[in-house]
């Protein structure tokens, strides 16, 4: 009974090609984030959604656009993709948009463009 | 100065060692502060928030110095199954204020 739900887990592409990873939250949460783990391990922000709203768009490549049907979802779409691109996708959610609150990440989706 | 800086590791103990992990903050206005445990090719979980009174939960303590933008966390009585990265977490600046900023991670290997 998974929290915090992306798919495909795992996702080996070409590049140029245009994919997307779907994320799914049945916490009732109000705030979703798309993260970026590369091959460093560095762990950094990519978008974050509040009740469908965009309220942090860090400096990412517009080749990724993300969209939030409802406060339950969150999805990333990129295009034109880029051997840099090849990372861990991690979706995760949090009540509010406090700071204090904790954040719940998904399994991870993990990415290879060749 | 990078946001979050941590000791990247490894960290080679034994079992029953105790363990201690440092971490600095470079955003003085930062409100909440956190250890997160990453396991190898899994999600980060949240291990346990930091308060400026110092708090424990079992053989973990975490401590926090405001004025000199540090954090630590001490494992006492290691196990093999606390080998994992431990992140350092602290949140972000101005109307980012709910964004998390993750350290890069300490790599803990206990061995028996």
């Amino acid at each position: 009974d998974t929290a915090v739900s992306q798919t495909p887990k795992y996702l080996v592409t070409q590049m140029g090609n245009d994919k997307s990873i779907k994320c799914e939250q049945n916490l009732g949460h109000d705030t979703m984030y798309w993260y970026k783990q590369d091959s460093k391990k560095f762990l950094k922000i990519m978008f974050s959604y509040n009740n469908k709203e965009l309220i942090i768009n860090e400096t990412v490549p517009n080749r990724f656009s993300p969209k939030s049907p409802d406060k339950a979802h969150l999805n990333l779409h990129i295009n034109s993709l880029e051997l840099g691109d090849s990372a861990v996708y991690f979706c995760a959610s949090r009540i509010g948009r406090g700071s204090g609150n904790t954040i719940y990440f998904g399994e991870g989706s993990w990415l290879t463009v060749v | 100065r990078k946001e979050v800086e941590q000791d990247p590791g490894p960290f080679n103990v034994p079992e029953g060692a105790t363990v201690a992990f440092n971490c600095t903050y470079s955003n003085s206005a930062s409100q909440s502060f956190f250890w997160y445990r990453q396991d190898c090719r899994k999600e980060p979980k949240l291990l346990m928030s930091v308060y400026s009174s110092g708090n424990e939960d079992g053989r973990f303590t975490a401590q926090l110095n405001r004025a000199s933008q540090y954090i630590s966390l001490l494992i006492r009585d290691s196990k093999l199954s606390d080998s994992a990265t431990y992140l350092c977490v602290v949140t972000g600046q101005g109307g980012s204020q709910g964004n998390l900023i993750f350290g890069k991670g300490t790599k803990l290997s206990v061995k028996p």
